[in-house]
């Protein structure tokens, strides 16, 4: 699976949109881009997921360059409670399971 | 829909011991993973489970180990407990395994502490 890079921080003021960027400059064409955020001491929560397209659901918007080298997660009007760590990562659907392998992610904080 | 359970919530045994831990996923998941969180290492990736087998394991010793029943129920094991075992152990259920690609939802871990 591709190395993702991300800030290890970033702030945002609350109601304002959080863009968290991800670069995956080594993702092949069948990796898919997975967002994930864990709360202090909480089970990471799954956000979305894209494979070229972009995405939206009811949490966040995920926007995917043409090349696919880079993301980003948008949260459009951030609360305190979407102070978090945010992992991106690009895995392959593969037969050989389903596990995913977290990096260090993006420690967001938003502030009132 | 319930989401997925995961028991004790809070351990603490000494070394040398062993513990089980529990977890029930999704109702309807047939995949269930396991992952151990420490500050040092992070989220590591234990094993996977699908239809009672292990589908796939991570980089741990064999003093880590687990199964699958058929009601998707899972449980992990781990023997000899060193203080290094501390962490909060995740659980987390898949729809299914392999493709399309599925998303894993997690428990809300269970924080073990050795003493």
């Amino acid at each position: 699976d591709a190395k993702t890079t991300q800030p290890p921080s970033m702030d945002c003021a609350e109601g304002r949109a959080a863009n968290l960027p991800c670069n995956h400059s080594t993702i092949s064409g069948n990796e898919y881009v997975y967002w994930y955020r864990q709360i202090h001491s909480q089970g990471p929560q799954y956000i979305i997921h894209g494979l070229k397209n972009n995405e939206t659901n009811e949490m966040a918007s995920l926007i995917i360059t043409e090349d696919r080298k880079s993301s980003t997660l948008i949260l459009p009007h951030a609360t305190l409670r979407d102070t978090a760590v945010y992992y991106c990562i690009v895995r392959v659907p593969s037969n050989t399971g389903n596990q995913f392998y977290f990096g260090t992610g993006t420690s967001l904080t938003v502030i009132p | 829909k319930a989401g997925v359970t995961q028991t004790p919530r809070y351990l603490i045994k000494t070394r040398g011991q062993q513990v089980t831990l529990s977890c029930s996923p999704i109702s309807g998941h047939r995949s269930v993973s396991w992952y151990q969180q420490t500050p040092g290492q992070g989220l590591q990736f234990l094993f996977e489970y699908f239809s009672e087998t292990q589908r796939n394991k991570g980089n741990f010793p064999g003093r880590f180990s687990g199964r699958q029943f058929s009601n998707s129920r899972s449980e992990m094991n781990v023997s000899t407990l060193e203080l290094g075992d501390s962490a909060l152990y995740l659980c987390a259920s898949s729809l299914g395994f392999g493709t399309p690609p599925y998303e894993q939802y997690f428990g809300p871990g269970t924080r073990l502490t050795v003493t």
